[in-house]
């Protein structure tokens, strides 16, 4: 069974520009939530997808936005990209919404 | 909306001694509590998790307690050893699935 994978590991990109991050879901998994990590926080939850339609969101504005793949793959796009948006991209997948999500190893973006 | 407090942030033990972590929410309707460790460069791992049917739950020398009436839960880490050194967070599911909300964290060495 092929775990959670991210892509790219690392990034960095300047202030204004845009940055697409991707997702493939664990093997029998059809749910796919996005988290930032900023340095020495815990996780904050972006949104959510369950069967290609976004199933929830947090406190985020819009120029964070996602697409889920029939293959329950998922991007992450983040447009005009700030300094406060530094962080590490974490990816999670689990069976449905509610159930346990595992997580992949990140996508580690500087904003300079 | 949910708010999850997390004590200590760090800590630091004697190879062999137990280690306890608590978390608080505020949500009585949240209803699925993991926890999640996460080593240096990598993606928080899932080691024990609760619903909130369940007071208690163990595995090997994890286990995890849940105070529905306080609203509070602990991680119990028994017999503690070097490669337990990590970042542990705490995590609370409210009924609104749509926003999972993490501790902050707690910092725990291991010292040999």
């Amino acid at each position: 069974e092929t775990g959670v994978t991210q892509s790219p590991t690392h990034l960095i990109k300047t202030r204004g520009q845009q940055v697409t991050l991707r997702c493939s879901s664990q093997s029998g998994h059809n749910t796919v939530s996005w988290y930032q990590q900023a340095l020495g926080q815990g996780p904050q939850f972006i949104f959510q997808y369950y069967r290609e339609e976004e199933n929830g969101r947090g406190n985020f504005p819009p120029r964070f936005s996602g697409l889920q793949f029939p293959n329950y793959s998922s991007e992450l796009n983040v447009n005009a990209l700030e300094l406060d948006d530094s962080a590490l991209y974490l990816c999670a997948s689990s069976r449905s919404g509610r159930e346990t999500q595992y997580f992949g190893p990140g996508t580690r973006l500087l904003v300079l | 909306g949910e708010n999850v407090e997390q004590h200590p942030s760090t800590l630091s033990v004697q190879e062999g001694d137990s280690a306890v972590i608590k978390c608080t929410y505020s949500d009585s309707a949240s209803n699925y509590f993991p926890w999640y460790k996460q080593e240096l460069g990598k993606g928080p791992q899932l080691i024990i998790d609760i619903r909130s049917n369940v007071g208690e739950k163990k595995d090997q020398r994890i286990a995890v307690t849940l105070n529905k009436t306080a609203k509070h839960f602990s991680l119990h880490i028994t017999e503690t050893q070097p490669e337990d050194s990590a970042v542990y967070f705490c995590a609370v599911y409210p009924t609104s699935y749509d926003k999972v909300i993490f501790g902050p964290g707690t910092s725990l060495s291991v010292i040999p």
